[in-house]
């Protein structure tokens, strides 16, 4: 079965570029979740979709960050304008249907340098 | 909100040893969860408690929910070389909701 696959792997932007990236679920998970990982901390949750509709995204920077999931599979989450701060791994995860007993696969991540 | 405090922030250990660490938090957690991070890679689920008080074991690995619901251990026995990597604890409140991760514990693991 194939994992969480996403791209690229690696980008590194200039301050106040844009930028996105793409996660593949899954097949069949309907819960995706977007984290952010910064260097030396565990994941935050930016935001999580069932299905297209989002559940939660109550710690997304929504000044900067948008995140779509159009036909409830693949997700690209964007930052425009980047900030120094923004520099850090996002990860995607899915789970079949979000239950809180369920596990979260996770993909490799995003490795993101902002200058 | 809630935080989880994760210690210790960093081990190097001779393999073979035991290894412990541990999590707390001033929230309760429904779900207690343990993941292990390698480098350029996802973190990947070794563990879940979910009753308080529950002692799981997955191989060398062995973790326990807190009684009070408060905090949560993990151990690995006999470390080996491919035990490197980050550690991480995860709390959950109620299904559905957002996992809250500790700040990690990173092993290394000296041949």
């Amino acid at each position: 079965e194939a994992g969480v696959a996403q791209s690229p792997r690696y980008k590194i932007i200039e301050k106040r570029q844009s930028v996105a990236f793409w996660c593949n679920p899954i097949s069949g998970h309907a819960t995706l979740y977007w984290y952010q990982q910064i260097l030396g901390q565990g994941p935050k949750l930016l935001i999580q979709f069932q299905n297209n509709g989002v559940v939660d995204d109550s710690q997304l920077p929504k000044d900067r960050f948008s995140a779509e999931r159009l036909k409830g599979v693949d997700s690209t989450l964007k930052i425009q304008p980047a900030k120094l701060e923004d520099s850090a791994v996002y990860l995607c995860a899915s789970s079949l249907w979000g239950g809180g007993e369920e596990t979260q696969y996770f993909g490799p991540g995003t490795r993101l340098l902002v200058l | 909100g809630q935080q989880l405090n994760q210690s210790p922030q960093s081990m190097f250990i001779q393999e073979g040893e035991d290894v412990s660490m541990n999590c707390t938090s001033s929230s309760i957690f429904n779900t207690w969860l343990w993941y292990k991070q390698d480098p350029g890679e996802g973190p990947v689920l070794l563990i879940a408690l979910y009753k308080a008080g529950e002692l799981t074991s997955n191989g060398r690995l062995t973790a326990q929910f807190g009684i009070t619901r408060k905090d949560s251990f993990l151990n690995i026995s006999a470390s080996i070389p491919s035990d490197v990597g980050i550690y991480f604890c995860a709390g959950l409140y109620n299904q559905g909701g957002k996992l809250i991760f500790g700040q990690g514990t990173e092993l290394s693991v000296k041949p």
